[in-house]
């Protein structure tokens, strides 16, 4: 079956600091990839996407590339910031059905 | 992007008793609802999906009968937690699309109801 891993958090890093949050995905035949941004106390947005191998997903200077030779689709930004905060989620996308990753929070300090 | 609300966004209850998740779109009509749980530090776990007017279809091991999903109207849908119990405290998210939901559909999410069983 499908299956989305994530690294383990929380993430702490400060201000300014680059971001790496690693995400692998199992799928069969040729998923969609998402990053999705949970606020505390808000449900979650769309981050970015992707839909084919070698697409590049970016929104809100995050990016995320859709390795399709390695599985992953690793989310990167080059400066956090401490409205960064929150969790993030790794998911895929086959048909109408999203599997998620297990979410990792990141915590940006001043 | 549109936007879903959630109702309540925590609700504390007796065991024994059922609950019910309300789930809106607000600026679009939602011909399919996704319900999920998610356990803490785990992922979300699609329980089941609605499409207006149709019967829920559930996902494997979810009980139909203890999670009545309602989606009677192009803007609502409902999850009754019935009889609940302390194992059924969990946090509960709903998502919404419209149109013919394909791989290029957005799903939205809303903002998610923690329920406590005591």
């Amino acid at each position: 079956g499908n299956s989305v891993t994530q690294m383990e958090g929380p993430v702490t890093l400060s201000e300014e600091a680059f971001l790496t949050i690693n995400c692998t995905y199992t799928a069969t035949g040729y998923p969609s990839l998402f990053w999705y941004v949970q606020y505390p106390g808000e449900g979650l947005q769309l981050l970015l996407k992707a839909t084919k191998a070698d697409d590049k997903g970016s929104n809100k200077g995050f990016e995320a590339t859709y390795r399709k030779e390695t599985t992953s689709f690793h989310l990167e930004k080059g400066s956090v910031q401490v409205s960064d905060s929150a969790v993030y989620f790794c998911a895929l996308r086959r048909y109408s059905t999203l599997t998620f990753g297990k979410g990792t929070m990141l915590l940006v300090s001043p | 992007g549109a936007v879903v609300s959630q109702h309540p966004s925590w609700v504390i209850c007796k065991s024994g008793t059922s609950v019910k998740i309300e789930c809106r779109s607000l600026d679009f009509q939602a011909t399919t609802m996704f319900w999920y749980r998610q356990f803490p530090k785990q992922s979300l776990m699609l329980m089941a999906t609605s499409n207006e007017g149709s019967k829920a279809t559930y996902e494997q091991g979810v009980e139909k009968d203890k999670f009545l999903i309602n989606h009677a109207s192009l803007t609502l849908s409902t999850l009754t937690v019935t009889s609940a119990h302390p194992e059924d405290s969990s946090f509960y998210i709903c998502s919404a699309a419209g149109g013919a939901f394909d791989m290029n559909t957005e799903a939205f999410f809303g903002q998610g109801t923690r329920l406590t069983v005591v």
